[in-house]
């Protein structure tokens, strides 16, 4: 089955900078991979998702990037805000399986 | 639409008792998951149902858990007996028809003392 590993497991950048998470995932098959955002006691909820026939996407000041030959995906925040600190999970799954499998996460920290 | 809804948002039980979570998916979502999140494991699928069928239960840890979905908006995640590292938050998410994207309850906080 499809297995996904992230780094950091922790990251902490100056109000401003750029941060940046990183995830590999095993499975050939998966052509679907969001990330999430969970703040702490919420729910995690979707801020950006990419499929396999797009490169790079952008909303604002997140963007994606997916290399399918080496089989890894990456979130770049930048200009980051005190409210980008949160925890952050990618995932991948194949379209049609459902089945999304989620990396262990990033506690991003956002220092004033 | 009220989104996807868990009950109880948070439960503390002694180990040995029966524990119930429960989920109503947003309507018109065909599928449903259940996630268990703890800091050691991070969110793992625990089984997931489409059209109330589950597909996959691969990831129920042991025969003390089990989950049923009567009907398209209702589920339940049964632990007997619960244990001490049965504590976690439990989530139910469900997602729109071919989108991907999951939308996940609020969460069950469950401690077992």
């Amino acid at each position: 089955g499809e297995n996904v590993e992230q780094h950091p497991s922790t990251l902490s950048v100056q109000e401003g900078d750029s941060a940046v998470i990183k995830c590999t995932y095993s499975d050939s098959a998966s052509n679907y991979f969001p990330w999430y955002k969970q703040e702490l006691g919420k729910r995690p909820q979707l801020i950006i998702d990419i499929r396999s026939n797009v490169g790079e996407k952008k909303d604002q000041r997140i963007a994606v990037t997916l290399n399918k030959t080496a089989k890894h995906f990456s979130l770049h925040i930048t200009e980051t805000q005190p409210e980008d600190s949160a925890v952050y999970f990618c995932a991948a799954s194949a379209v049609g399986a459902q089945k999304l499998v989620f990396g262990q996460g990033t506690r991003l920290t956002i220092n004033p | 639409d009220a989104g996807v809804i868990q009950s109880p948002r948070h439960e503390v039980t002694e180990m040995g008792q029966e524990v119930t979570l429960r989920c109503k998916p947003i309507s018109g979502h065909n599928s449903l998951f259940w996630y268990r999140q703890t800091m050691m494991r991070g969110l793992e699928l625990l089984i997931y149902f489409n059209n109330n069928v589950p597909i996959d239960d691969s990831g129920m840890p042991e025969d003390r858990f089990s989950a049923k979905m009567p009907n398209a908006s209702f589920s339940t995640l049964k632990i007997q007996p619960s244990e001490p590292r049965d504590s976690a938050v439990y989530f139910c998410a469900s997602p729109p028809t071919n989108t991907g994207e999951l939308f996940f309850g609020e969460g069950s906080r469950l401690t077992v003392l």
